[in-house]
C-alpha cells in the first residue's frame, strides 16, 4: 500500500479556508485517496474520495494533479467545529479494503 | 441502532487478565474492521472479516490477540494475558464489502481499554 506523507500539524481561523497536501509518490494505479476526519474520543468519519481531477461535496474539495502523486483536501470557511485530525489514506477500493492510517494532520482552528 | 456499536466505552483490567471487546456493525454490511489505536497515533489496523471469516489477521500484535464473528454480524475481539501495553481505544468498522464496497468504513467510538 502506497505510503502518505502529510503536515503534522495547521493553525488556522475561523472562516479562512484551509487546504491540506498529502504526498503519496509511490500510488498505484488502481489506487484511491480518501480522507478521514476524527474528532477527540470518536472514531474517524470519511469525508471524501477520489481517483482523479477534482471531487466535491458538502464538506469538502479534493485536489488531485494529473500525475496523482500528491492530493489537496480544501475546507472552506473553516469553524472552530472543523478542529480535529485529518488523514489522508490511499489504497485500492477492491472487495478487501483496508484502510492503513498514518499520523494525520492536527487542525486548529482559532476564533 | 443506525451506526457501528461497542460495548463496552470504557474498561479497566489489571495485567494478567482477559478481556472481550463487542463490536455491533451496521446491519447488512459484510466487512468488518479492528483497529487499535494510541495517544497521538492513527489507528492501527488488526483484523478485517468478510462474513464469517478473517481474510487478512495481519494486523494482529501476537497470539494473545484473537477475534471471531461466528454468525457474519457482531464481532469480539478477544485479548489474554493483558499487558500494560495493550492499553488503548479498540476501534470497529463496517462496511459494505464485497461488490457492494464503495471503500467507506463506518467507525463506532471505540472501547478504551487500561490495564493497570
Amino acid at each position: 500500500l502506497a505510503k502518505t506523507t502529510q503536515p503534522i500539524s495547521m493553525d488556522s481561523y475561523e472562516g479562512q479556508e484551509v487546504n491540506i497536501t498529502c504526498s503519496h509518490n509511490n500510488i498505484a494505479t488502481n489506487d484511491y485517496i480518501t480522507w478521514y476526519q476524527q474528532f477527540p474520543s470518536q472514531g474517524p468519519r470519511f469525508i471524501i474520495q477520489g481517483y482523479k481531477t477534482k471531487v466535491t461535496n458538502e464538506v469538502a474539495s479534493l485536489f488531485i494533479p494529473a500525475d496523482r502523486k500528491s492530493s489537496t483536501l480544501s475546507l472552506p470557511r473553516v469553524s472552530l467545529s472543523d478542529t480535529a485530525v485529518y488523514y489522508c489514506l490511499v489504497g485500492p477500493m477492491d472487495s478487501s479494503y483496508k484502510l492503513i492510517f498514518g499520523s494525520g494532520t492536527r487542525l486548529l482552528v482559532r476564533p | 441502532g443506525a451506526g457501528v456499536s461497542q460495548t463496552p466505552s470504557n474498561k479497566v483490567t489489571e495485567k494478567g487478565k482477559y478481556v472481550e471487546l463487542r463490536c455491533d456493525p451496521i446491519s447488512g454490511h459484510t466487512a468488518l474492521y479492528w483497529y487499535r489505536q494510541s495517544l497521538g497515533q492513527g489507528p492501527e489496523f488488526l483484523i478485517y472479516f468478510q462474513g464469517t471469516g478473517a481474510a487478512d489477521d495481519s494486523g494482529l500484535p501476537n497470539d494473545r490477540f484473537f477475534a471471531v464473528r461466528p454468525e457474519g454480524s457482531v464481532s469480539t475481539l478477544k485479548i489474554q494475558r493483558t499487558e500494560r501495553g495493550d492499553s488503548a481505544v479498540y476501534l470497529c468498522a463496517s462496511s459494505l464489502g464485497g461488490q457492494g464496497n464503495t471503500g467507506e468504513l463506518f467507525f463506532g467510538e471505540g472501547s478504551r481499554l487500561t490495564v493497570l
